[in-house]
Parts: C-alpha cells; structure tokens; sequence
C-alpha cells in the first residue's frame, strides 16, 4: 500500500471548515483513499473514501486532484466534537488490512 | 454505518493470568475481521488478520502463541491474551469488513484498554 504523509496537528475555529491535507504522491491506480478519525480512547470511525473521483456524505467531503497524488478532508462547519485524529490510507481494492499512519491531529477550537 | 461491538470494554488483570476479548458484527456476517492493538500516544498496529473457521495471520513480531486467536463464527472473533504481563497493556481494536457495500468499508469496535498489574 502506498505511504501517506499528513501534518501531525492543526488547530481550527469551531463553526469554520476544517481542510485536512494529505499527500499520497506513491498511490497507484487501483489503490482507495480512505479517511477515518479516532476520538480519544475510541475505535476508529469511517468517514469517507474514494477512488478519483470527489465525493460527499454526511459527515464530509473528499477532494482529490487530478493526478491523484493528494486530497483534502472537508469538513464543512466544525464542531468541538470533531477534535480527533485524522487518518488518511490508501489501499488497494479488495485488499483486506488498513496501515495507519500517524494521523493529523485536529483540534477545534471555540 | 455497520455496528461492531466489543467486550469488554476495559479490564485489569494481574501478571500471568489470561484475558479474552470479544469482537463481535452486530448487523452483518464478517468473514474477516482484525486486530489491532494502539499503545499510548501512538497509532494503531495491526497485530493479526482473523478469518472464520481457518487459522489466523499473525504480522511480523506478534507472538501467536501468546495471542490467540479465534474466529468459530462470522459474528465473533476472540482475541485471548495468554499470560499477559504489564507490557501488554494496551488499547486493544478490532474491526471487520463488511462485505455488502463494495466490500471495502471496515468497521472498527470501541476498544478493550487492557491494563495488566
């Protein structure tokens, strides 16, 4: 599975939309992006995922660029709640394990 | 989304006994399911991949005669952590992938924080 790079941390102002970077410059053309978030002391949570295209759902939106070498986390209108650790992985289609990395932490402030 | 549930949800345990922990698919039949063990501060490691009714898979440097693994059902897979010392403890996840979407999402549980006397 191809490597992702994330910032360790960033803060963002409740209320305002929250980009999460994430930079998967390796990623070949069968492989997902996927995104969850851990909550302190809890399981991580799917968010959303994608192959090339964008895409949304309730909790946010995926962009990612043309070459595929990157994509941002949207998340629209911040909430305390959403102080957490942003993963972002890339896996192949049909493959069964997902590799976490570091992770960004975001933190939402009020 | 897919519910997976854990139990319990925390435990302590003196030095050398045994501790099992169940993972369990609360809306669909998981064939494979995984575990994952995350130490303070740091990230998740897969420690083994558990599929139903065949041996698990066990990643590098994870003793799995320490780590048993059980998956008897496509709703339950058991993690028995055998004559657990302080080291072990730990925040240990599992997760299944539920085969009914595109087959790519995998669910996580809440976690079982593991503290060993």
């Amino acid at each position: 599975d191809a490597k992702t790079t994330q910032p360790p941390s960033m803060d963002c102002a409740e209320g305002r939309a929250a980009n999460l970077p994430c930079n998967h410059s390796t990623i070949s053309g069968n492989e997902y992006v996927y995104w969850y978030r851990q909550i302190h002391s809890q399981g991580p949570q799917y968010i959303i995922h994608g192959l090339k295209n964008n895409e949304t759902n309730e909790m946010a939106s995926l962009i990612i660029t043309e070459d595929r070498k990157s994509s941002t986390l949207i998340l629209p209108h911040a909430t305390l709640r959403d102080t957490a650790v942003y993963y972002c992985i890339v896996r192949q289609t049909g493959a069964n394990n997902l590799f976490f990395g570091t992770g960004t932490r975001l933190t939402v402030i009020p | 989304g897919a519910v997976v549930s854990q139990h319990p949800s925390w435990v302590i345990c003196k030095s050398g006994t045994s501790v099992k922990i169940e993972c369990r698919s609360l809306d669909f039949q998981a064939t494979t399911m995984f575990w994952y063990r995350q130490f303070p501060k740091q990230s998740l490691m897969l420690m083994a991949t558990s599929n139903e009714g065949s041996k698990a898979t066990y990643e590098q440097g994870v003793e799995k005669d320490k780590f048993l693994i059980n998956h008897a059902s496509l709703t339950l897979s058991t993690l028995t952590v055998t004559s657990a010392h302080p080291e072990d403890s730990s925040f240990y996840i599992c997760s299944a992938r539920d085969p009914r979407g595109l087959g790519v999402e995998q669910y996580f549980g809440p976690g079982t924080r593991l503290t060993v006397t």
